[in-house]
């Protein structure tokens, strides 16, 4: 009965590969979130879907790319990882203003 | 623009309480709080949506001040469980009420 879903939980990867994180909600919210926190616990917005439409996209690298299937679903793709890249990402959803967050995917690039 | 918390972090013995400040330097649409223990996801605590609302959880509860574009985080007779990272996140009224960015937080530490 999971809220929000992501996996994988642990990402270590090289530097230069492509990889991808998948989050699921269950909660039949029409928006979701992606987040990442860096290594000073600085929470910061990186996209918002609502009903699969793209409605925030904070400046972030071009190689960051999501994609909304569906309304239950918001992927992460990166390409060409950089060393700047290691931190956890959490996915998030929202119906109306409170925001669940998924338990977060911590990436490193090594 | 991100908000600005204040203190950093706070150290309480159990039963002490504690004040968290979020300000911000634009017209704000809401204020939210959230708590984050070490390893875990941020978990919603309150909303506050028009000014000088007050909420409740618990014995922690938020004041909201529009005027002085401030919110404030009580913790009332602080228990073990409250320890973790505190954020206000904001909601701006150019940006619309979805868009969060979050302040730096505020580490509490509640000991024995």
């Amino acid at each position: 009965d999971t809220a929000v879903s992501q996996t994988p939980k642990y990402l270590v990867t090289q530097m230069g590969n492509d990889k991808s994180i998948k989050c699921e909600q269950n909660l039949g919210h029409d928006t979701m979130y992606w987040y990442k926190q860096d290594s000073k616990k600085f929470l910061k917005i990186m996209f918002s879907y609502n009903n699969k439409e793209l409605i925030i996209n904070e400046t972030v690298p071009n190689r960051f790319s999501p994609k909304s299937p569906d309304k239950a679903h918001l992927n992460l793709h990166i390409n060409s990882l950089e060393l700047g890249d290691s931190a956890v990402y959490f996915c998030a959803s929202s119906r109306y203003n409170e925001q669940f967050f998924g338990p977060g995917t911590r990436l490193t690039v090594l | 623009q991100q908000p600005v918390q204040s203190p950093q972090a706070v150290i309480l013995r159990e039963g002490e309480d504690a004040v968290i400040n979020c300000s911000s330097s634009k017209a704000l649409y809401s204020v939210h709080w959230y708590r984050q223990k070490h390893g875990e996801a941020p978990v919603f605590l309150m909303i506050l949506l028009k000014g000088g609302e007050q909420k409740g959880h618990e014995k922690i509860s938020a004041s909201f001040n529009v005027k002085k574009q401030q919110s404030s985080l009580y913790l009332t007779a602080s228990q073990l469980s409250y320890s973790g990272t505190y954020f206000c996140g904001t909601a701006y009224m150019d940006t619309g009420r979805r868009a969060l960015t979050f302040g730096s937080g505020t580490r509490l530490q509640v000991q024995p």
